[in-house]
């Protein structure tokens, strides 16, 4: 799988847009991109995943570029329950079930 | 529904005692992972199971560290001789196993072992 880089930390005023960066210029055509969360004390959870094109759920969008060698989360409205630990993960189409590559991900600290 | 569950939530150990770590699975998934959490630190894989086929062991640390897993349901991580270094969050999480395309996986809230 692709390695990623992401910066250590963020800060962002609740009620603003977060956008977290996520570099993987190695990523190759079949890798997609995946994010996770990790709120302090609990497990990670899935918020959305993408190929090429933008993404949008109910809990972010991924806006991911045209040569694909970097992306961006974005929660449109951040909360104070926002705040944890963002991870960018690049993983190969066709890996299944097979577990996950952690980083060391963006701790995002949301400031009322 | 319920999600995935670990018991126990905490754990303080004495170095070279044994110490099992439980795990129940979301009902009907037959992908169950483990994952060590160092503090300030990101997951480190450990473990795979996917149904009845021989789970995937690469991560484990030494040989120390087991796991078994009961048909598709509960699974339990052993640490045999425990050392101070295996203190950690022990992270349990399972998926939907059918298919290729990648099925979300699911996380327990984690056991927080302490060896002192």
């Amino acid at each position: 799988d692709a390695k990623t880089t992401q910066p250590p930390s963020m800060d962002c005023a609740e009620g603003r847009a977060a956008n977290l960066p996520c570099n993987h210029s190695t990523i190759s055509g079949n890798e997609y991109v995946y994010w996770y969360r990790q709120i302090h004390s609990q497990g990670p959870q899935y918020i959305i995943h993408g190929l090429k094109n933008n993404e949008t759920n109910e809990m972010a969008s991924l806006i991911i570029t045209e040569d694909r060698k970097s992306s961006t989360l974005i929660l449109p409205h951040a909360t104070l329950r926002d705040t944890a630990v963002y991870y960018c993960i690049v993983r190969l189409l066709y890996s299944g079930n097979t577990p996950l590559v952690f980083g060391k991900g963006t701790r995002l600290s949301v400031i009322a | 529904g319920a999600g995935v569950s670990q018991s126990p939530s905490n754990k303080v150990t004495e170095k070279g005692k044994d110490v099992e770590l439980r795990c129940d699975p979301i009902s009907g998934h037959t992908a169950l992972y483990w994952y060590r959490q160092r503090l300030g630190q990101g997951l480190e894989f450990l473990i795979y199971f996917q149904g009845n086929s021989a789970p995937d062991k690469s991560g484990l640390p030494s040989d120390r560290f087991s796991a078994e897993r009961t048909g598709e349901s509960v699974s339990t991580l052993t640490i045999q001789r425990t050392q101070q270094e295996d203190s950690a969050v022990y992270l349990c999480a399972s998926s939907w196993g059918f298919g290729e395309t990648y099925n979300e996986q699911f996380f327990g809230p984690g056991t927080r072992l302490t060896v002192l």
